[in-house]
C-alpha cells in the first residue's frame, strides 16, 4: 500500500528558482493538506483542499500556489524560491476531513540557498 | 487560531506518567492526537470527536471537552518508544486541520 507518496525526498533550490512538490494519494482521500515544518517547530498549514478542484488558504500560503485536477494529486509550487522557504514540507490526506485521521507523506525536506 | 499546547517539553523516567493538554478558542468538531519521531512523519495516534469522549490505546488514552474546547492526552507508564514530540491537531466546520506547536517528550530509563 503507497498511501500518500511526496517527491522528491530533498532538494536544494537557489533563490529566486521556482518548483514544484508533487504530492499524490491512492486511497480515494477528498482532503487533501499541505504543512509546513521549520526546524524544531510545529506544523503550520499551507493550503488545503476539499475535493477536485476546490482549494483554500491555510495559516501561510504566501509565497506558494497549489491546484487539485485530480483527486490523487495536490501540487504545490514554489514561485521565486527564498531561503524562509526552507523547510520539511509535509503532505496529508483524510476521507472525511478533519473527522478522520490524516495521513502524512514522508516529507520533502526543502533548502534554499 | 493555532491550538495552545503545554507543557513544551516533558522529561520523564521510565515508567512515569504524563499529561499533555490542548486547548483552543474556536468551537471545535475534532481533536486529533500525533506523535513525530525525529526525521520522520507525523503517526496518528488517535481522533475525539465532539461529545466528551475518552478513547484509549493501550496506555495512552485521551480526552475531549468540547464544552471547553479542551483536550487532553495522558500517558501512563511510560515507555521508552513514548519518546518524541507529540502534536494536537483541531478540526473547525472549514475542515481544515491545523495544529499546536508540539510537547516534546523524554523518556529515559
Amino acid at each position: 500500500n503507497a498511501g500518500v507518496t511526496q517527491t522528491p525526498k530533498f532538494r536544494i533550490l537557489k533563490i529566486g528558482q521556482s518548483m514544484t512538490l508533487q504530492c499524490a494519494q491512492d486511497m480515494n482521500h477528498n482532503y487533501m493538506y499541505w504543512y509546513r515544518q521549520d526546524p524544531g517547530m510545529g506544523l503550520k498549514l499551507i493550503y488545503y483542499s476539499v475535493g477536485a478542484g476546490i482549494t483554500d488558504k491555510g495559516e501561510v500560503p504566501n509565497g506558494y500556489n497549489v491546484s487539485r485536477s485530480t483527486t490523487e494529486d495536490f501540487p504545490l509550487r514554489l514561485e521565486l524560491a527564498a531561503p524562509s522557504q526552507t523547510s520539511v514540507y509535509f503532505c496529508a490526506s483524510s476521507s472525511r476531513g478533519g473527522n478522520t485521521e490524516a495521513f502524512f507523506g514522508q516529507g520533502t525536506r526543502l533548502t534554499v540557498v | 487560531q493555532q491550538p495552545v499546547q503545554s507543557p513544551q517539553a516533558v522529561i520523564l523516567r521510565e515508567g512515569e506518567d504524563a499529561v499533555i493538554n490542548c486547548s483552543s478558542s474556536k468551537a471545535l468538531y475534532s481533536v486529533h492526537w500525533y506523535r513525530q519521531k525525529h526525521g520522520e512523519a507525523p503517526v496518528f495516534l488517535m481522533i475525539l470527536l465532539k461529545g466528551g469522549e475518552q478513547k484509549g490505546h493501550e496506555k495512552i488514552s485521551a480526552s475531549f471537552n468540547e464544552k471547553k474546547q479542551q483536550s487532553s492526552l495522558y500517558l501512563t507508564a511510560s515507555q521508552l518508544s513514548y519518546s518524541g514530540t507529540y502534536f494536537c491537531g483541531t478540526a473547525d466546520s472549514s475542515y481544515k486541520l491545523i495544529f499546536g506547536s508540539g510537547t516534546r517528550l523524554l523518556v529515559r530509563p
